[in-house]
Order: structure tokens, then sequence, then C-alpha cells
């Protein structure tokens, strides 16, 4: 049974670039969380899907968009990236109806030059 | 506003011995605590979890401790071992809406245990 997976492991942009994140939930899982972690902190929430729409946000700006597809999988996507998005990026997925462990991947290491 | 944070960035321990990791919360809203390892090059573990209504709940090796008097959380390890080594983070959140909603982490707390 995969756990939660994600592509790809280390990317390098330059700024006002544009990237795109994948994740693939845990098998069972519906419901998929990213995360941004910069070094040497912990994790801030980005935001949620369950059931193809975005269910809650953190404070991040629009620029960060996501998507869902109907396979659970998930895409994180950050546009005119800026140095300050430079971060390991999580995916997490759960199965939905409340109070069930949300589980990792490994993230995404992005640098933005 | 909602925040978690930890007393003790570091904490050093010898094998065998117990270790304490402490949170402060300011939300009393929050449904649930979860205490998070992360080794270095990998995604947050979960480890354990207590729910609001609840003071204390065992797992294998590790206690969750809650004071919703004080806003306190606590990690107790027991018999640490070197694999035990690494940041430890708590995180609180609310069962509304799907699963556990969104996670609010605290900064960390770095363990290291020497053999």
């Amino acid at each position: 049974d995969a756990g939660v997976t994600q592509s790809p492991t280390h990317l390098i942009k330059t700024r006002g670039q544009q990237v795109t994140l994948r994740c693939s939930p845990k098998s069972g899982h519906d419901t998929v969380s990213w995360y941004q972690q910069a070094l040497g902190q912990g994790p801030q929430f980005i935001f949620q899907y369950y059931e193809e729409e975005e269910r809650q946000r953190g404070n991040f700006p629009d620029r960060f968009s996501g998507h869902q597809f109907p396979n659970y999988s998930s895409e994180l996507n950050v546009n005119a990236l800026l140095l300050g998005d430079s971060a390991l990026y999580l995916c997490a997925s759960s199965f939905g109806t409340g109070g069930n462990e949300q589980f990792f991947g490994p993230g995404t290491r992005l640098t933005v030059l | 506003g909602e925040s978690v944070g930890l007393h003790l960035p570091t904490l050093s321990v010898q094998e065998g011995d117990n270790s304490i990791i402490n949170c402060a919360y300011s939300n009393s809203a929050s449904d649930y605590f979860i205490w998070y390892k992360q080794e270095s090059g990998k995604g947050p573990q979960f480890i354990i979890d207590i729910r609001s209504n609840m003071d204390k709940r065992q797992g294998q090796r590790v206690t969750v401790l809650l004071n919703k008097t004080v806003k306190h959380l606590s990690l107790q390890i027991a018999a640490t071992q070197p694999g035990d080594s690494a940041v430890y983070f708590c995180a609180e959140a609310n069962a509304g809406g799907t699963s556990y909603g969104k996670l609010t982490f605290g900064q960390g707390t770095i363990l290291t245990v020497h053999p």
C-alpha cells in the first residue's frame, strides 16, 4: 500500500516563473492538504481539497492555487515565483469526515533563484 | 489569533532516558492536538493525538498530556533511543469540515539522543 507520493523531489526555478507540484494521496484517502515549510520552521497550511473543491485556505496569496482530480490526486500551482517561495512543500492526505489523521508525503524541495 | 508554540527549541538526552517535549497553545477552541516527528529529508510522521476532552493518552513508548487550564501540551517519550532523534512538532486542529481540517504547527523542538 503506497503512502502519499509527491513529485518532483527537487525543483529549481527563477523568479517570475511558474511551478506545478503534484501529489498522490494514500490509498483510500479523499482529502488532500498542502503545506509550506520554510527552513527551520513548522509547516504552514496553504489549502485543503475535498471533492475537487478548495475547502479551506490559509493565509497565502492568490499566486498559490490548486486543483484536485477525480482520482483524488492534487496539484499545487505557484505563479510569479518569489525568492521567499523557496521551501519544502508538503502534501498530506486523509479520509474526510472529521478527526482523521493526516499522512504526509516526503515533500518537494523548491528553490527559487 | 491562533498560535501553537514550543518552550524549548532543542533537547539533548542520553539513550535510555525519558524525554519530555513541551508545547503551549492559545486557541482553546481546538478539537485535536497532535504530535508529529520529522526526520531529515522526510515529511512529518504522526506520533499520537489527543482530543480536547481528554487529559492523557498513551501509545507505544509515548504519552501525551493535555492541560487545558494552562493551555499546555506535552509529549513524553520513554526509554529514548537514537532513532528518536528528530524534530518534533505539536499541532492543533479543528475537526469541523473534513478530517482534521487546517493543522496549525508550532516551530518545533530538535531532539538529539546520545548513545
